[in-house]
């Protein structure tokens, strides 16, 4: 069975600090992954999706990044964290038929201090 | 470009009152769209999908929801609705040609006893 791993789930950084947060699916190949943001009243912001090795599709312009360096493997990054990059990320895939649904990881809750 | 507008933020009821939440998407192309529901403290999980076929689509825990074309429509049903339902629910679409999946802003569903 196909299974998703994202860590770590709580991260407290300092501003100015690097980011990055992993994300790996087990059982399955060639999936499509995504990177989201939760944030109250806001609902889930789709910030990056992949569909292969390095094709990337960015979709809101800011302080993050996101790498593919592996098929499985799924990887959002930043230079310099702001304040404004606090929040809830979640890393999610599907299988690249499009008959079934997302399935998502447990989460990073990321606080920028 | 690809929305899902959610119209209902914060929805209030009793127990044993009727549910329907509001979900419309923008896409030209053909889309898979979806339900998710979020309980306090958990993670996302699938309520109901819609593919083709039967409109009308059921779920788990009494949920069903339909998708309508012309409308580009695919509200959230439920005839009487339990205290554990309380839940944030969130409506998603998928792109079938680019595999960009964008969710709504979510609705917050408290159910009083």
């Amino acid at each position: 069975s196909q299974t998703i791993h994202q860590w770590p789930a709580t991260l407290v950084q300092p501003v100015g600090s690097p980011l990055s947060l992993e994300c790996t699916v087990e059982g399955t190949s060639n999936p499509n992954l995504y990177w989201y943001r939760q944030a109250a009243g806001r609902g889930l912001q789709l910030l990056f999706y992949s569909v292969g090795i390095g094709q990337i599709s960015s979709e809101v312009p800011q302080n993050l990044s996101a790498s593919r360096p592996q098929d499985r493997q799924f990887i959002l990054s930043s230079k310099k964290l702001l304040l404004s990059d606090s929040g809830f990320y979640l890393c999610a895939w599907s299988p690249n038929t499009g008959d079934t649904e997302a399935f998502f990881g447990q989460g990073t809750r990321l606080t920028v201090v | 470009a690809q929305s899902v507008s959610q119209h209902n933020h914060h929805v209030i009821l009793s127990e044993a009152a009727s549910l329907e939440l509001g979900c419309n998407y923008s896409y030209g192309g053909t889309v898979n769209l979806f339900w998710y529901v979020q309980y306090p403290g958990q993670h996302l999980q699938l309520l109901l999908k819609y593919f083709s076929g039967d409109p009308l689509v059921k779920g788990i825990k009494g949920f069903e929801a339909e998708f309508i074309k012309s409308k580009f429509s695919f509200n959230l049903r439920k005839p009487s609705v339990q205290w554990s339902d309380t839940a944030e629910y969130f409506c998603a679409a998928l792109s079938y040609n680019t595999d960009k999946l964008i969710f709504g802003t979510g609705t917050r569903l408290q159910v009083f006893p």
